[in-house]
């Protein structure tokens, strides 16, 4: 089944205390992307990613780091998190850009809780 | 940087009435897509359209690109229906990455 895992679905952990969220797709996606959702403000793009060893910032990228050795990975990593990184993230892939607008395939999400 | 802005933003409405989600942008797009989020809180992608009008079941999407305005149709509503629908747009920069935006989202209803 095509799909997007993301892991883990829930985190509670402490401020300070580094984490990665891991993204993974099963599609062939040059395109992969992190997303995160708060209430009231919708969805916003933290980082994205072209292609293996090609990423650059989103919207919102502070306090955020990420990486893309292999094609199919893109973990978000949380090198110090603080209480407003309390969040619903998602991360998302596409096919493109490569010149066309693909539709995109989301993970389940992942609600950390910052403490 | 575009503007999204859906209308309504809640709406309940009865089981089998014609509903109507729409969604508006400020700044030429590359597509439009039109999402669903359940409580559960996972995304489905529901359409993606760049012209005219795509129908899938009882759903259906048109978008008007000079007028810069979508609308998601629910025909004979049904409470499993009742979700979070997210309109956002693509936007292609010159370096080749493509950057979504979204709207907050409209919350449906739908009351047996």
């Amino acid at each position: 089944e095509a799909q997007v895992t993301q892991n883990p679905r829930y985190l509670i952990t402490v401020t300070g205390k580094k984490l990665t969220v891991t993204c993974s797709q099963n599609m062939n996606h040059e395109y992969m992307s992190w997303y995160r959702q708060d209430p009231g403000l919708g969805l916003r793009q933290i980082y994205y990613s072209m292609n293996v060893e090609v990423t650059d910032k989103g919207d919102v990228p502070e306090g955020y780091k990420v990486s893309r050795k292999e094609k199919r990975n893109f973990p978000l990593i949380l090198e110090s998190p603080s209480p407003n990184q309390t969040s619903l993230y998602f991360c998302a892939s596409s096919l493109g850009p490569g010149g066309l607008t693909y539709g995109y395939t989301f993970g389940s999400g992942t609600r950390l809780t910052v403490v | 940087k575009n503007e999204v802005e859906q209308s309504p933003q809640n709406l309940t409405a009865q089981e089998g009435e014609f509903i109507t989600i729409n969604c508006s942008y400020s700044v030429g797009i590359s597509a439009l897509h039109w999402l669903q989020q359940h409580p559960g809180g996972g995304i489905v992608s529901l359409f993606m359209l760049s012209s005219g009008k795509k129908k899938h079941g009882r759903l259906i999407a048109t978008i008007n690109i000079q007028e810069k305005h979508s609308s998601l149709h629910i025909t004979a509503s049904h409470p499993r229906d009742s979700a979070v629908y997210i309109c956002a747009v693509s936007e292609r920069s010159n370096f080749g990455n493509e950057k979504l935006t979204f709207g907050t989202g409209t919350r449906l209803t739908i009351i047996p």
